[in-house]
């Protein structure tokens, strides 16, 4: 059974930083890309970015270009989201999701997400 | 970034009613169009993918229909554990981009 579990979600003060972890289990972690989503309280979904099956290749979306990165260790069936210069703006779950290997790769598996909140 | 524009934003129809959402891409997407079902307090749920193509397990009265820059999901017979927010994602720029959702409910 696949499943994507996501940790490190806290109350974190305006600049401060977090660091998130997804652990995958039931597949070859190895051979996907993998996404990281967010949702802020009673909003829709927002992408925030993708990093490929080796770790080299990343995407973001653009209000967190510079401030975040996406990273993963493929021995530890992990990926992680430094989150860095942190604002109000970046409080929300956070949930990782599966890029699957299907015509126009969609998120087929997804965390149940953790809680990111910004406040002072 | 290409934007997704869903419509309408909410609607609350009867059990058995026949139900459709239309997402708009800014530019053309092609059939990289995915569609997702989030119910309330979990986690989004892939229901379609390559803009017409039901996800394993999903029920036969989803589908989803367009290419280019619009795109339909429609629900053939609305049930009780279809109230959830419905997400269009296009997949065509590697930069990935939601609409706003389209929240289902039951008159």
């Amino acid at each position: 059974e696949v499943q994507l579990v996501e940790s490190g979600g806290t109350l974190v003060q305006p600049g401060g930083s977090l660091r998130l972890s997804c652990v995958a289990s039931g597949f070859s972690f190895r051979n996907f890309w993998m996404n990281w989503v967010r949702q802020a309280p009673g909003k829709g979904l927002e992408w925030v970015g993708k990093i490929n099956e080796a770790g080299g290749d990343k995407y973001y979306v653009e209000s967190v270009e510079g401030r975040f990165t996406i990273s993963r260790d493929n021995a530890k069936n992990s990926l992680y989201l430094q989150m860095n210069s942190l604002t109000a703006e970046d409080t929300a779950v956070y949930y990782c999701a599966r890029a699957a290997n299907l015509p126009t790769v969609p998120m087929d598996f997804w965390g149940q997400g953790t809680l990111v909140s910004v406040s002072s | 970034d290409i934007q997704m524009t869903q419509s309408p934003s909410s609607l609350s129809a009867s059990v058995g009613d026949r139900v459709t959402i239309t997402c708009r891409a800014s530019q053309t997407v092609s059939n990289y169009l995915n569609w997702y079902q989030q119910q309330p307090g979990k986690a989004p749920k892939l229901l379609i993918f390559a803009a017409s193509t039901l996800q394993s397990g999903v029920p036969s009265r989803f589908s989803g229909r367009g290419s280019g820059t619009r795109f339909t999901l429609a629900i053939s017979s609305l049930q009780p554990e279809d109230v959830a927010t419905y997400y269009c994602q296009q997949s065509y720029s590697d930069r990935r981009t939601f609409g706003q959702g389209t929240k289902v409910d039951i008159k």
